[in-house]
């Protein structure tokens, strides 16, 4: 079964930093990219960006280019987003999702992890 | 940076009857749409590819149509499990982005 398992809900302060992960199981990792969504509370999907596992092509939406950063580990099929000074504004549900192609549907997500921001 | 526009907002439907949710991109995409189902507390589920294409799993009664710049998500006869938030896509270039929702809730 194809699966993307991600970590567990955060709690941090304004100015920490933090690193959130999307394992990928049941499909060749490097063949596919992995995309990140945000989800603010009560709110749509935000495209963030992709990467690719085999090569760690990256690129951003120019919304959050310089605000986050995606990385991979290719020998442990995982895909990470993380922040070097978190904000309150970072408060937010993050989805990773499979693509085939770096212009292509979505088609397997993982269940999204909870970012909560507060001093 | 292609902006999708997804209308109505809220679409108020009682169970068995037809919904119609609309998406038009700012600029072409060709075909490379996408439609995703979301209901609370879950995360979106891929419901329709490339504009009218269902994904594996997806029930008869969710068909897409459209290309170019306009699109449709058609739910013929609505079940309650149907009840959910709506979102396009598209993926015409590496830089996808979102439709803001179409919520389909119960008349």
């Amino acid at each position: 079964e194809v699966q993307l398992v991600q970590s567990g809900a955060e709690v941090k302060k304004p100015g920490e930093s933090l690193k959130i992960s999307c394992k990928g199981s049941g499909y060749s990792f490097t063949s596919y990219w992995i995309g990140w969504v945000r989800q603010m509370p009560g709110k749509g999907l935000e495209w963030m960006g992709i990467i690719y596992p085999g090569d760690s092509d990256t690129r951003y939406s120019p919304s959050f280019q310089g605000q986050v950063t995606i990385s991979a580990d290719k020998s442990i099929s995982t895909a990470y987003l993380q922040w070097s000074s978190l904000k309150a504004s970072d408060t937010a549900m993050y989805y990773c999702a499979r693509l085939r192609y770096s212009g292509s549907k979505m088609d397997v997500w993982g269940k999204g992890t909870t970012v909560t921001v507060s001093s | 940076e292609i902006v999708m526009t997804q209308s109505p907002a809220t679409l108020s439907v009682s169970p068995g009857e037809r919904a119609t949710l609309s998406c038009r991109a700012s600029q072409s995409v060709s075909s490379n749409l996408a439609w995703y189902q979301q209901k609370p507390g879950q995360a979106p589920r891929l419901l329709i590819y490339g504009a009218s294409t269902r994904a594996t799993g997806i029930p008869a009664r969710f068909s897409g149509s459209g290309s170019g710049t306009e699109f449709t998500l058609t739910i013929s006869s609505l079940q309650s499990e149907d009840f959910a938030v709506y979102y396009c896509q598209q993926y015409n270039n590496w830089l996808g982005t979102f439709g803001q929702g179409t919520k389909v809730e119960i008349k």
